[in-house]
């Protein structure tokens, strides 16, 4: 079993739309974790971390949830810039491994 | 601007062949690490350093040496570079992690062909 996983998708939505996803760790010691976005080619970018109380910011909004072993990443009103894929990660051994998921790709249509 | 550099960019090269990929930060980050990352596989993490001249094996490290001999530049070197080792390559960088929250910044990555 890999240590984070994620549904690969590709989620295609169209603009406007509400679109969530999870991903579940297997280490229940893990102690941080964070979603990061990365465009096509591009180098992976943080988007937001993910707190025990859970945190939103602006159309995002992020869960976690220990007892489950899952973090969820909620997207509302949906843009054409939101299309991406959103990597999982989490923070394992005392702060020095980020472990990613294989990511989540979204395509947003207009 | 804070950043984190990689050169070359793009490379192809022959089997055997040694190479040097240069990494280099401008945050003053303790923490270095070297990921690959291939479809279907994600992000795998080579080797990591916490600090000067202490550096550890990630997930993959067979078939790459690294050193850290200054806090800045965090090369990954091939000595015998293989076709399995044709991926698209990050260096990252964070601050000491007083918390474990610090962001950790990217490269903008090296896309590496072994034939």
């Amino acid at each position: 079993r890999k240590e984070v996983e994620q549904d690969p998708g590709p989620f295609n939505v169209p603009e406007g739309a509400t679109v969530a996803f999870n991903c579940t760790y297997s280490n229940s010691a893990s102690q941080s974790f964070f979603w990061y976005r990365q465009d096509c080619r591009k180098e992976p970018k943080l988007l937001m971390s993910v707190y025990s109380s859970g945190n939103e910011d602006g159309r995002f909004t992020a869960q976690l949830n220990r007892a489950s072993q899952y973090i969820s990443l909620l997207i509302r009103d949906s843009k054409l810039s939101d299309s991406a894929t959103y990597l999982c990660v989490v923070n394992n051994n005392a702060g020095n491994m980020l472990t990613f998921g294989g990511g989540t790709r979204l395509m947003v249509k207009p | 601007e804070a950043q984190v550099t990689q050169n070359p960019r793009y490379l192809i090269t022959v089997t055997g062949k040694k190479l040097t990929v240069t990494c280099s930060q401008n945050m003053n980050h303790e923490y270095m690490s070297w990921y690959r990352q291939d479809p279907g596989l994600g992000l795998r993490q080579i080797y990591y350093s916490m600090n000067v001249e202490v550096t550890d094996k990630g997930d993959v490290p067979e078939g790459y040496k690294v050193s850290r001999k200054e806090k800045r530049n965090f090369p990954l070197i091939l000595e015998s570079p293989s076709p399995n080792q044709t991926s698209l390559y990050f260096c990252a960088s964070r601050t000491r992690l007083d918390s474990s929250y610090n962001e950790q910044f990217f490269g903008p990555g090296t896309r590496l062909t072994v034939l």
